[in-house]
C-alpha cells in the first residue's frame, strides 16, 4: 500500500481558499486518490476522487500531477463548517481499496 | 444518512468483559471494513470482509474477531478488553471498484 503524507495542521480564515497536499511516493499505477472528511464524533465523509489530472465537483477540486507522486485538495471559500480532519488514501479500488487513513490533517477555520 | 447502520452506539464495560459490535452494511455492498480510531489517533483499519469471506486484515489484535453473515451484516467482537481498547469503532461498506466508502456513525466503546 502506498505510504501518504499529509499536513498535521492547517489554519485559515473564513472565505479563503485552502490547499492540502499529500504526498504519495509509491503510488501504484492501479491506485486512486480519495479524499475523506471527518467531523468529531462522526464517520469519515468521501469528499473526491481522482486518478490523474484534475476533477472537480460541488464541493473541491483535485489536482493531481503527471507523475502522480501527489495530490492537492482544494477547498474554495471556506466556512466555519469545513473544520474537520481531511484524509487522504490511496488504493487500488480493484483489490480491497484502500484501507489505511493515517492521522489527516486538521483544517480549522476561524472568522 | 450514510445507510450503514452500527449498534449500539455507546457501551460501557470493565476490563476483562467482552462485547460485540454490529454493522448493517447499506443495501447492495458487498464489503464491509472495520476501522478503530482511538483518542488523537487517525483510523486504524482492522478488517475486511467481502461477501462473507474475509478480504484483507490490517492491525487487528488477536483478542478482536470478526465475521460477516449470508445476510452480510458483520459483528466485531473484542473480549479480554483493556482500558486501552476504549475507542470509536466504525464500520464502513463499499460497492467493489465505486471507490467510495459509507461509513457508518460508529460505536464508541470506553473500557473502565
Amino acid at each position: 500500500l502506498a505510504k501518504t503524507t499529509q499536513p498535521i495542521s492547517m489554519d485559515s480564515y473564513e472565505g479563503q481558499e485552502v490547499n492540502i497536499t499529500c504526498s504519495h511516493n509509491n503510488i501504484a499505477t492501479n491506485d486512486y486518490i480519495t479524499w475523506y472528511q471527518q467531523f468529531p464524533s462522526q464517520g469519515p465523509r468521501f469528499i473526491i476522487q481522482g486518478y490523474k489530472t484534475k476533477v472537480t465537483n460541488e464541493v473541491a477540486s483535485l489536482f493531481i500531477p503527471a507523475d502522480r507522486k501527489s495530490s492537492t485538495l482544494s477547498l474554495p471559500r471556506v466556512s466555519l463548517s469545513d473544520t474537520a480532519v481531511y484524509y487522504c488514501l490511496v488504493g487500488d479500488v480493484n483489490s480491497g481499496y484502500a484501507l489505511n487513513f493515517g492521522k489527516g490533517t486538521s483544517l480549522l477555520v476561524t472568522p | 444518512d450514510s445507510g450503514v447502520t452500527q449498534t449500539p452506539k455507546h457501551l460501557i464495560t470493565a476490563t476483562g468483559q467482552r462485547v460485540t459490535l454490529r454493522c448493517s452494511p447499506r443495501s447492495g455492498d458487498l464489503s464491509v471494513y472495520w476501522y478503530q480510531q482511538s483518542l488523537d489517533q487517525g483510523l486504524q483499519f482492522l478488517i475486511q470482509y467481502y461477501n462473507g469471506e474475509e478480504r484483507a486484515k490490517g492491525n487487528i489484535l488477536e483478542r478482536f474477531s470478526a465475521q460477516q453473515f449470508p445476510d452480510l451484516h458483520s459483528e466485531l467482537n473484542l473480549s479480554s478488553l483493556e482500558l486501552g481498547d476504549s475507542a470509536l469503532y466504525f464500520c464502513a461498506s463499499s460497492v467493489p471498484r465505486l471507490g467510495e466508502l459509507f461509513f457508518g456513525e460508529g460505536s464508541r466503546l470506553t473500557v473502565l
